[in-house]
This record gives C-alpha cells, structure tokens and sequence, in this order.
C-alpha cells in the first residue's frame, strides 16, 4: 500500500470554528490532492498541488485552503467550518510520467462533522 | 468540463457471473482512466490503470478496456465472487485534474 496518511480520521466541530486537515505521505510523489465524498456526488477535487507552495483549486474550492510547505505533507484548511463542509475528505497522491506512476492512490479518508 | 457518467448504479449478480461495468465521459482528451474499488466506510483501492494510448489493461479477473473516441471504457470481472461486493468507481484525468464517476453499486449473492 502506497504510504499516505490522514490525520485527523474523525473530527467534531462547532459552525464557525477553524480546522485544519493533514495528509502526509512518504512516497515522494509530487501531486498531493484534497477531495470531498459526498452522498449522490461521489468525488468532487476540492484543491490540488503540484509541487512545494505550488497548488491550484479544484472544482469545489470555496470555503477551503490548502498549504504545502514539505513535500510529505498538504494541508487542507476549512477557516471557517459551514454544516454544508461536513463530509468525509480524502487525500491521494500520483506522479505524471509513465508506467504505474500515473496511478492516483488514497489515503483511509477523514470524516468531518459539523455542527 | 468533463462528465463522467456510470452505469448502472447499483448490480446484484448471482456468485460466478461475469459482468462489465461501464463509464462514460465527454471529453476525450484525457491521459489515463483509472477504476477503484471501494468497501463501505474505507478509502479507495486502484484496481487499473490504462493510459490514453492503450486499449485494455488485465489484473487476475479484472479486465478494463478503453475507447477513447467514443468516450467509453468497460471494466469486466469474471467468475464474480462475494468478495467482490464494493462499489466501483471510475475517474479520468485530464490535465492536472481527476473527474470521478459516482459509482457502480456491486452485490454478489453466495
């Protein structure tokens, strides 16, 4: 199994409250993504980097933030947690070359609630 | 944008059928289609990868086959057993990006 971690796995939060959500890998890929699941939506990218403090917003950005200082690890960042955030949130990984390095792999997931 | 469509939704099949699920997207400029596996209330598992210039990948019973002209791809298990039941999902890169399917609902009956 590809080396990806989410850290935390179950959070409770109050509407209104900063949080911060962590994926850390140990496989050195360069593409770190952030994804929502959501019942009937399936999978939607939320943000995605492709390097060191280099990112890019995905297809459901707004209301989140994400940093990357370490390769190893993408932060995902709700400033402002809204019941509409509340969903399980997880992080893949991937290369872009050839061969089995362009597979996406992903970590065990984060559920988050808001209430 | 890209749309990626599966279909159907949900499948129960009896224990030893073979079956194909489908995925369909609009746009045909992508570099690869993946298919996952996922079980209730884990993360996904990659099952195969094919990229844009091949036409079909194999792993023990799985085969996923690839057109992409029509926008279609297939994947087909054989000889499905109960511990096949999961849902799979299909997602095609395009860019920098992924665009997921919503899922195919999979029950083999023992």
């Amino acid at each position: 199994d590809a080396g990806i971690t989410q850290s935390p796995r179950h959070k409770v939060t109050e509407t209104g409250t900063p949080v911060t959500l962590r994926c850390h890998q140990t496989e050195n890929h360069r593409y770190m993504y952030w994804y929502r699941q959501d019942p009937g939506h399936g999978l939607r990218l939320i943000h995605y980097s492709y390097g060191v403090k280099d990112t890019d917003k995905g297809e459901v950005s707004d209301g989140y933030s994400v940093s990357r200082s370490k390769t190893e690890d993408f932060l995902l960042t709700l400033e402002s947690a809204t019941s509409s955030q509340t969903s399980v949130y997880f992080c893949a990984i991937s290369e872009l070359g050839q061969g089995r390095l362009d597979e996406q792999y992903f970590g065990p997931g984060t559920r988050l609630t808001v209430t | 944008k890209q749309e990626v469509t599966q279909i159907p939704a949900a499948l129960s099949v009896p224990e030893g059928e073979n079956l194909v699920l489908n995925c369909s997207f609009t746009d045909s400029a992508i570099y690869n289609l993946q298919w996952f596996r996922q079980d209730p209330g884990k993360g996904l598992t990659s099952l195969l990868l094919i990229q844009s210039s091949q036409r079909e990948q194999t792993s023990g019973r799985l085969n996923a086959s690839l057109d992409k002209s029509s926008g279609r791809s297939t994947l087909y298990i054989a000889a499905s057993q109960p511990g096949d039941s999961a849902t799979y999902l299909c997602a095609v890169r395009t860019g920098n990006q992924f665009y997921f399917g919503t899922g195919t609902s999979l029950t083999v009956i023992p």
